[in-house]
């Protein structure tokens, strides 16, 4: 089986830049969740999505937004790029609450 | 305010050796107590989690105890491996309605060397 899947496993941008992130869960898990990981931190919860529909949002600003598709799958926008942003962002998903989280995706903004 | 805090920061020990990583949480109301192995660059990996009622939890090498009235919970690992070395996470979970919501410790680092 198939765990988290998330992609791009790397990618660098620019101030001012947009980004987009996706995950493609576990089969049969319905809801997903994202993290930002700063460099020696632990992980900042960002949102929660359980059947398309939002659950939870952490303490982030609007440049962040999220959505989940029919096939549970989901995307992590940003806009308008910061150096702050840079971070290894984690999503994970959950059936009965135990998380399972991807590999994550190093977000680099130069 | 819902806080977990993780002692010590970080940890160097021997290869063989054992070693106990210790979470503090002031988190309520109280669901669970997960344990996560986080390798460099990678996504966090589940060791043990556990509920009100559980005080102790083993995955091989691996033992975690909870203590709901001081909320101190530990993670001690036993024979440590090279294997070892990563970065452990404490995350709390309090009862939030239709979701719960995790409270993340910053992490204890532990390098284990030959």
């Amino acid at each position: 089986d198939a765990g988290v899947t998330q992609s791009p496993t790397h990618l660098i941008k620019t101030r001012g830049q947009h980004v987009t992130l996706r995950c493609s869960p576990i089969s049969g898990h319905k809801s997903v969740s994202w993290y930002q990981q700063v460099l020696g931190q632990g992980p900042q919860f960002i949102f929660q999505y359980y059947e398309k529909e939002e659950r939870g949002r952490g303490n982030f600003p609007d440049r962040f937004s999220a959505r989940q598709f029919p096939n549970y799958s989901s995307e992590l926008n940003v806009n308008a790029l910061l150096l702050g942003d840079s971070a290894l962002y984690l999503c994970a998903s959950s059936l009965t609450g135990e998380l399972f989280f991807g590999e994550g995706s190093r977000l680099t903004v130069l | 305010k819902n806080q977990v805090e993780q002692s010590p920061q970080s940890l160097i020990i021997l290869e063989g050796k054992n070693c106990t990583l210790q979470c503090n949480y002031t988190v309520s109301p109280f669901s669970n107590l997960r344990w996560y192995k986080q390798d460099t660059g990678r996504g966090p990996v589940s060791l043990t989690i556990m509920t009100f009622s559980e005080n102790t939890k083993s995955n091989g090498r691996y033992t975690a105890t909870l203590d709901a009235d001081t909320k101190q919970s530990s993670l001690h690992i036993t024979a440590s491996q090279l294997s070892d070395s990563a970065s452990y996470i404490c995350v709390v979970s309090a009862w939030g309605g239709a979701t719960n919501k995790l409270i993340f410790g910053t992490g204890t680092l532990l390098a284990v060397q030959p």
